[in-house]
């Protein structure tokens, strides 16, 4: 099994569409949880922290599920501009990061 | 300006040509790391360094050497490349710590003939 697993989609949506990404992660003791976004061929940016209580930056909300050992990226409005590929990243322990393989996103008009 | 360099940006090169790409960061980050990226595998750590002279193999290590001399470089060595190395690789960098983010490189799209 693999450390940290997303669907790879594509996820194809329209513009103005909520869609949201999850992402397993199979070590209990994780300690910290990331989304980074990835444009084609560029490097990682950080999207967003995940926090337990849940949190959310204008059109994107995370959220963590301990207990299920998951995390959820969700983005309402959906732009053009937010066509990318989402990575989920855990830090497992001591800045051990493991990247999932990432989910892709196209938006279309 | 805060940032991580990694250079060269593309690399062609054939099987056996020893090669350096370098990594350099300006934010006197401790946590210094290099990856690989291929399809359908996402990132996967090559080797990493928490500190000067302190340098730890990752998951794909092998063909790969690395050192930390200086606290700002961390160069990636291939002593004998082969064409399973080809690969895009990132390089980063980040506080220790488990809350912080790691700033990545710009990349290097490596070629192996």
């Amino acid at each position: 099994r693999k450390e940290v697993e997303q669907d790879p989609g594509p996820f194809n949506v329209p513009e103005g569409a909520t869609v949201a990404f999850n992402c397993t992660y199979s070590n209990s003791a994780s300690q910290s949880f990331f989304w980074y976004r990835q444009d084609c061929r560029k490097e990682p940016k950080l999207l967003m922290s995940v926090y337990s209580s849940g949190n959310e930056d204008g059109r994107f909300t995370a959220q963590l599920n301990r207990a299920s050992q998951y995390i959820s990226l969700l983005i309402r409005d959906s732009k053009l501009s937010d066509s990318a590929t989402y990575l989920c990243v855990v830090n497992m322990k001591n800045n051990d990061m493991r990247f999932g393989a990432g989910t892709r996103l196209t938006v279309k008009p | 300006e805060a940032q991580v360099t990694q250079n060269p940006r593309y690399l062609i090169t054939v099987t056996g040509k020893k090669l350096t790409v370098t990594c350099s960061q300006n934010m006197n980050h401790e946590y210094m790391s290099w990856y690989r990226q291929d399809p359908g595998l996402g990132l996967r750590q090559i080797y990493y360094s928490m500190n000067v002279e302190v340098t730890d193999k990752g998951d794909v290590p092998e063909g790969y050497k690395v050192s930390r001399k200086e606290k700002r470089n961390f160069p990636l060595i291939l002593e004998s490349p082969s064409p399973n190395q080809t690969s895009l690789y990132f390089c980063a960098s980040s506080f220790l710590g488990v809350d912080e983010k790691l700033f990545f490189g710009s990349g290097t799209q490596l070629s192996v003939l």
